[in-house]
């Protein structure tokens, strides 16, 4: 099944111990990224990825790395976490960066910080 | 910077009935692509509808059509013979063709909550 996974789907931490939040797909697709949604904020996109080695930042990329040594993962890293990062996290790829593509999303990961 | 805005943050509506959810949007560009997503309580995200700037014709599927007005910055969300299973949380998205900074990044409005009345 063609699918978007992520791991751990939910998750309690506390501030300043660092964590990393899997991404896979099996789909073979070139493009990712990872978005945060908060309530009455909607989705952005934290840092993307057009395909190997070639990442860059979103929108709201500050207290986030992301690393793409492999086209099926992309995670999510957060070196000292903080309060402000309890967020809902998706993971999300297409098949190439181009804009027509469906995006393709993780089921979420729900991160809470202490 | 594109923006997206959702003026309903809830909305109502019998089952069997329609409704149409809002959704405006700013930019510069001339060539572009809008999205409906889908959010029920599982909180998957579910792709409903797209819509490619440059064509004129509304985009439908099944149940769901879209109302596309380019000049006026507007891509309405139209469901019609509501389902218990339409409960969920739409988000309007704006796609930019630009391949530079940001290439391609879906920009997302805040939410539409949709209640289905049984």
């Amino acid at each position: 099944e063609a699918q978007v996974t992520q791991n751990p789907r939910y998750l309690i931490t506390v501030t300043g111990k660092k964590l990393t939040v899997t991404c896979s797909q099996n789909m073979n697709h070139e493009y990712m990224s990872w978005y945060r949604q908060d309530p009455g904020l909607g989705l952005r996109q934290i840092y993307y990825s057009m395909n190997v080695e070639v990442t860059d930042k979103g929108d709201v990329p500050e207290g986030y790395k992301v690393s793409r040594k492999e086209k099926r993962n992309f995670p999510l890293i957060l070196e000292s976490p903080s309060p402000n990062q309890t967020s809902l996290y998706f993971c999300a790829s297409s098949k190439s960066r181009g804009p027509y593509n469906e995006q393709f999303f993780g089921p979420g990961t729900r991160l809470t910080v202490l | 910077a594109q923006t997206v805005t959702q003026s309903q943050p809830e909305m109502s509506v019998q089952e069997a009935e329609t409704v149409t959810l809002s959704c405006t949007y700013d930019t510069s560009e001339s060539d572009y692509y809008l999205f409906w997503y889908k959010q029920p309580p599982s909180r998957q995200m579910i792709l409903v509808i797209r819509q490619e700037a440059y064509k004129q014709q509304n985009a439908t599927e099944n149940r769901f059509s879209v109302n596309f007005q380019k000049a006026a910055k507007s891509f309405s969300l139209k469901i019609s013979d509501s389902q218990l299973g339409d409960a969920a949380m739409y988000f309007c998205a704006y796609r930019s063709t630009y391949s530079g900074a940001g290439s391609y990044q879906l920009t997302f409005g805040k939410g539409t909550k949709l209640s289905v009345i049984p």
